[in-house]
């Protein structure tokens, strides 16, 4: 494992349904994502947390909500989703550190397929 | 539904030779890069990063190298194995300390 966790690591939901996806991160870091990644993009980042605060939202459609209770704990609310939304979402982590970047610790993802 | 996927480019090596793939990144402000491996399945797993004050890094069978001039990096792997088969992503922080860019990968095929 890489410290970061993601469960459930496949979900498939029905468009009406409303069903949450969860991150956990056990390596102490500050900034947590979201990433999407479809057959047709690349990694698309979806939302940011610094210190617990959403620092971004990459213009993602409101039938995903994130939540970051705490540092260590981000979760994705969905509802009415459509198949297009069908993709694996990463969350990852990350120490961020005044003037210097750090890389990303990814988890394993969940394969979301939306039917 | 989804038809069409994304076209990745495809290095095919031979096991035992050496492999190079290349990222051309956007932002003259980036400081630090990064080459995460994903395989069929998994979440990118980080495999080494190099900051805008040096041109070189190297790891255990993998080096990475930066030219600022032309805005190039690139990750060599040495004796390539067929564990090193998956897809390799370059990413940039451009001008933020906390955020990367991730170019669209590459994907390696290490043929016995």
């Amino acid at each position: 494992e890489t410290g970061v966790t993601q469960t459930p690591r496949h979900l498939v939901m029905g468009m009406t349904n409303k069903k949450s996806l969860k991150c956990e991160q056990h390596l102490g870091h500050n900034a947590m994502y979201w990433y999407k990644q479809s057959a047709k993009k690349p990694l698309e980042l979806m939302f940011v947390y610094n210190f617990k605060e959403q620092t971004e939202n990459n213009s993602v459609p409101s039938r995903f909500s994130p939540e970051c209770p705490n540092s260590s704990h981000l979760f994705l609310h969905l509802h009415t989703l459509q198949p297009e939304d069908s993709a694996l979402y990463l969350c990852a982590s990350s120490q961020e550190r005044t003037g210097a970047t750090y890389g990303y610790t990814f988890g394993s993802g969940t394969r979301l397929t939306v039917v | 539904g989804e038809s069409v996927g994304l076209h990745l480019p495809t290095l095919s090596v031979q096991e035992g030779d050496n492999s190079i793939i290349n990222c051309a990144y956007s932002n003259s402000a980036s400081d630090y890069f990064i080459w995460y491996k994903q395989e069929s399945g998994k979440g990118p797993q980080f495999i080494i990063d190099i900051r805008s004050n040096m041109d070189k890094r190297q790891g255990q069978r993998v080096t990475v190298l930066l030219n600022k001039t032309v805005k190039h990096l690139s990750l060599q792997i040495a004796a390539t194995q067929p564990g090193d088969s998956a897809v390799y992503f370059c990413a940039e922080n451009g001008d933020s300390s906390y955020k990367l860019i991730f170019g669209s990968g590459t994907r390696l095929l290490v043929r016995p």
